[in-house]
């Protein structure tokens, strides 16, 4: 139940196209819904969060769509560019309480010219 | 803001040594940091909760005498691997949150990893 799936594993988007990456969860507890972008070598950045409050974040070309009822959230890279090729994690947790967040396997993002 | 450092960045020992790896929030009090361990391709997997004052906790499979964590103040906390053995290497993240009322309660920052090689 504490599960965070995330797909896919791998992803190869043209430059200039958009990157959609899913995640699904199980334990409706879960109130925080961040993504995380990882470089080689590097520790993970936050790279946008949200809520179950509303239903879409955008920050930039970054957007997080959330579903509740579907127990879904995604991540959208707009005009994807070659400097987006990363590891993108998506997490969860509960705001209060247990403070954990609980991780995706991770989707590696190829941005190809 | 919110930017959290480790040292070393990476560090190669002897099989046997006990290798010390600092974080530090530098501009923001953490009451509690994160460590995490990441083998190559794979997610983060938590390793302890450490909060300022008191006992870390360990999540379930990890070796408390084995990896001994201290978070002595709001700014720092340490991870020190004993007696390490090559399967001990792999990459050590932390992170920290914000000192409650301070900042957003929920978000983790991440620092930049140490690389850890034991031969």
């Amino acid at each position: 139940q504490q599960q965070v799936k995330q797909s896919p594993q791998s992803l190869i988007v043209q430059k200039g196209g958009i990157s959609i990456i899913n995640c699904a969860y199980e334990n409706t507890a879960f109130d925080y819904f961040p993504w995380y972008q990882q470089f080689p070598g590097k520790g993970p950045a936050l790279l946008i969060a949200i809520r179950p409050d509303v239903s879409e974040k955008k920050e930039g070309r970054f957007t997080i769509s959330f579903n509740k009822s579907a127990k879904q959230f995604s991540l959208h890279i707009m005009d994807s560019q070659p400097g987006d090729s990363a590891t993108y994690f998506c997490a969860a947790s509960m705001r209060f309480g247990n403070e954990k967040l609980t991780f995706g396997t991770g989707t590696r993002l190829t941005i190809i010219p | 803001g919110a930017v959290v450092s480790q040292h070393p960045s990476w560090v190669i020992c002897k099989s046997g040594t006990s290798v010390k790896i600092e974080c530090r929030s530098l501009d923001f009090q953490a009451t509690t940091m994160f460590w995490y361990r990441q083998f190559p391709k794979q997610s983060l997997m938590l390793m302890a909760t450490s909060n300022e004052g008191s006992k870390a906790t360990y999540e379930q499979g990890v070796e408390k005498d084995k990896f001994l964590i201290n978070h002595a103040s709001l700014t720092l906390s340490t991870l020190t691997v004993t007696s390490a053995h090559p399967e001990d290497s792999s990459f050590y993240i932390c992170s920290a949150r914000y000192r409650q009322g301070l900042g957003p309660p929920e978000t983790q920052y991440f620092g930049p990893g140490t690389r850890l090689l034991v031969l």
